[in-house]
């Protein structure tokens, strides 16, 4: 099976403007998850989407908010960008079922660098 | 509020020596407690978990001691080799409805060389 991939890897942005960043799960899996990596708060949870419906939310504005499609495609979208949004967008996919040890696969992210 | 303390920041260990990393908790609500191992320019990559059911878990050269009393655990490494360098992150959650657990919450990370 194919992994977990993010587009596009790379992407300049300048403060105000929204960026849009995609993630193609694993083949079934239902469950996407969204994490910012950054040097000084390291990995903090986003939001995860299964299903096409938010079933959880991490303590971001609501400037970053996202969405799941039928094919379980996710994206995530920040508006108005600050400085402060530079950093490694990471997105997780798992099969989201509820089975005893349900793993998470990361994609290897998309580096967001704001000026 | 960070919800998860991972200790040490960074460590160096000799070829074949045993590498610790440790974690502490504090919601006792977490029930997947999963170590992830990163390199640079890649995603993290699950490396071993465990559930509070048990007290240790071991896995090739890796393994995970768990202290629910303590709300502590940790992850060991037995004979280190150069290319276990990278980033190591602990990491908790708890079932939420629908009983998956997609919201990690992680530690700070270890980075950890491992000198030839």
């Amino acid at each position: 099976k194919a992994g977990v991939t993010q587009t596009p890897r790379y992407l300049i942005k300048t403060r105000g403007q929204q960026v849009t960043l995609s993630c193609s799960p694993i083949s079934g899996h239902r469950s996407v998850s969204w994490y910012q990596q950054t040097p000084g708060q390291g990995l903090q949870f986003l939001f995860e989407y299964f299903s096409e419906t938010q079933r959880n939310k991490g303590n971001f504005p609501g400037r970053f908010s996202g969405r799941q499609f039928s094919n379980s495609r996710s994206e995530m979208n920040v508006s108005t960008l600050e400085l402060g949004d530079s950093a490694l967008y990471l997105c997780a996919s798992m099969e989201g079922v509820g089975t005893r040890f349900d793993e998470q696969f990361f994609g290897p992210g998309t580096r967001l660098t704001v000026l | 509020q960070q919800q998860v303390k991972q200790s040490p920041q960074s460590l160096i260990v000799q070829k074949g020596g045993i590498s610790i990393i440790n974690c502490a908790y504090e919601n006792t609500a977490f029930d997947y407690f999963p170590w992830y191992q990163q390199f640079p320019g890649k995603g993290p990559a699950l490396l071993i978990a465990i559930r509070p059911d048990v007290s240790e878990k071991k896995e090739g050269r890796f393994t995970i001691s768990f202290n629910k009393s303590a709300k502590q655990f940790s992850l060991h490494i037995m004979d280190s080799q150069p290319g276990d360098s990278a980033t190591y992150f602990c990491a908790a959650s708890m079932r939420h409805y629908g009983g998956s657990q997609g919201n990690l919450i992680f530690g700070k990370g270890t980075k950890l060389s491992v000198k030839p």
